[in-house]
């Protein structure tokens, strides 16, 4: 079976700061892995994935994740965070050829003017 | 219109009243999921059918049932909800290459019980 652990419900960054957002991952087989955001009120919209190939896939809204398998973690970031920026991530891991996902627990993110 | 409908955006139910949920596509998918959300629980899947013949069994699927009317049409249904129910439900399509494209989410349904 697989599961996603997100570390930190809650991250604050001040505007123009790094946002690095935790997610490790297990699977016993190959994974697939995504990043999904939730606005208030709406639904998840897909950030970006991972499923072969390059391990650091570039996102919407100028996030990018980085696929380390030593590390089985699939960490997100953006150089300079803007207010927009400000919702909810969640990171979910799909192993090959099983097409559910299981998603973390998710990390509230708060931009700090 | 949005590619992934769902109808009603809110509700507040009486415990032991039944409830259906429903959920509509366009995209043209054959799979679909229904999600619940919690606080600090992330989503957890409670039914997903491959297509029109199949339904199967989430993490989560005591006390709900669902039915796959048609391609485009799966609901959720609470036959008798209670309080513990009140959650964020989301329905999710994905084509048959889900993994590699993902899902598309629906905007929602907030469901009370009270």
């Amino acid at each position: 079976a697989q599961s996603v652990t997100q570390l930190g419900s809650h991250v604050s960054v001040s505007e123009g700061a790094l946002v690095l957002l935790r997610c490790n991952y297990s699977s016993s087989v190959p994974p697939y892995l995504f990043w999904y955001v939730q606005y208030p009120n709406q639904g998840l919209q897909l950030l970006l994935k991972y499923t072969t190939g390059a391990t650091l896939v570039k996102g919407i809204n100028g996030f990018e994740a980085e696929f380390k398998k030593s590390e089985t973690s699939f960490h997100l970031t953006k150089p300079s965070a803007h207010m927009s920026d400000a919702a909810e991530y969640f990171c979910a891991v799909s192993p090959f050829g099983n097409e559910k996902l299981t998603f973390g627990t998710g990390t509230r993110l708060t931009i700090i003017p | 219109d949005a590619d992934v409908t769902q109808t009603p955006r809110n509700r507040i139910t009486k415990t032991g009243k039944r409830i259906m949920l429903e959920c509509s596509q366009t995209k043209g998918h054959d799979r679909m999921y229904w999600y619940r959300q919690d606080p600090g629980l992330g989503l957890q899947l409670i039914y997903y059918s491959f297509d029109v013949k199949d339904i199967n069994k989430g993490e989560i699927s005591d006390g709900y049932s669902v039915s796959r009317q048609a391609q485009a049409k799966f609901s959720l249904s609470l036959e008798s909800a209670i309080p513990n129910q009140t959650a964020l439900y989301f329905c999710a399509t994905s084509d048959s290459t889900g993994n590699t494209y993902g899902y598309t989410f629906g905007s929602g349904t907030r469901l009370t019980v009270v």
